[in-house]
């Protein structure tokens, strides 16, 4: 099956600086998603992109459609103490797919 | 006000037992899931339900059954239950199976 490459797989950071994480595939993805999960908690949607080249912002975070649909990347700018977490990217392949394909998550911890 | 609720949030229990975990997504929603997080916390589908209808069944042993009884509705049955089945289980619900997922909570199954 399809599998994304997130990186890194883990980032320690001090508060107040900005973060940048990817993902990329082989395959070509229609909807690039990033979902961010606390402990004991379930994937939170943060951005959703579905055209190539697009760049959405979310507050302080910011995502962007790769132009070959084969990657995508998350960045937090001023991090803060409740940016802590594991960041997944997750790709759909097109219509009616039914399948979300996630990478193996980026976990950031942030040092106040 | 939960969009996708399931239960129970913890689940211990033995080698060889049969157990249940409920979900319920009151997004009106036309897709249902099931996805599987392990220790390292990858996220892999299992099963995909659109309107009642399976549609995606990974290779997942058939210890495992999900039943829909509406759209609302996703449970999932699992026989036998064996050491390796300790994980996660995320139910999740989109309007189409090309819209981002929204998640539950999630279950931890402990098996003894």
């Amino acid at each position: 099956g399809q599998q994304l490459n997130q990186s890194p797989q883990s980032m320690f950071i001090q508060e107040g600086e900005d973060v940048s994480m990817n993902c990329t595939s082989s395959s070509i993805f229609n909807t690039w998603l990033w979902y961010k999960q606390d402990p004991g908690e379930g994937p939170v949607l943060l951005i959703a992109l579905y055209k190539a080249g697009e760049l959405t912002s979310n507050g302080r975070l910011t995502a962007q459609f790769g132009i070959t649909r084969k990657d995508s990347f998350l960045n937090i700018s001023a991090s803060i103490p409740s940016d802590v977490g594991i960041y997944f990217c997750a790709g759909l392949m097109g219509a009616g797919s039914y399948q979300l394909t996630f990478g193996k998550g980026t976990k950031l911890s942030v040092i106040p | 006000d939960t969009a996708v609720s399931q239960t129970p949030k913890y689940l211990v229990t033995q080698m060889g037992n049969d157990k249940s975990i409920k979900c319920e997504q009151n997004l009106g929603h036309d897709t249902m899931y099931w996805y599987k997080q392990d220790s390292k916390k990858f996220l892999k589908i299992m099963f995909s339900y659109n309107n009642k209808e399976l549609i995606i069944n990974e290779t997942v042993p058939n210890r495992f059954s999900p039943k829909s009884p509406d759209k609302a509705h996703l449970n999932l049955h699992i026989n036998s239950l064996e050491l390796g089945d300790s994980a996660v289980y995320f139910c999740a619900s989109s309007s189409t199976g090309n819209s981002p997922l929204h998640f539950g909570n999630g279950t931890r199954l402990t098996v003894t």
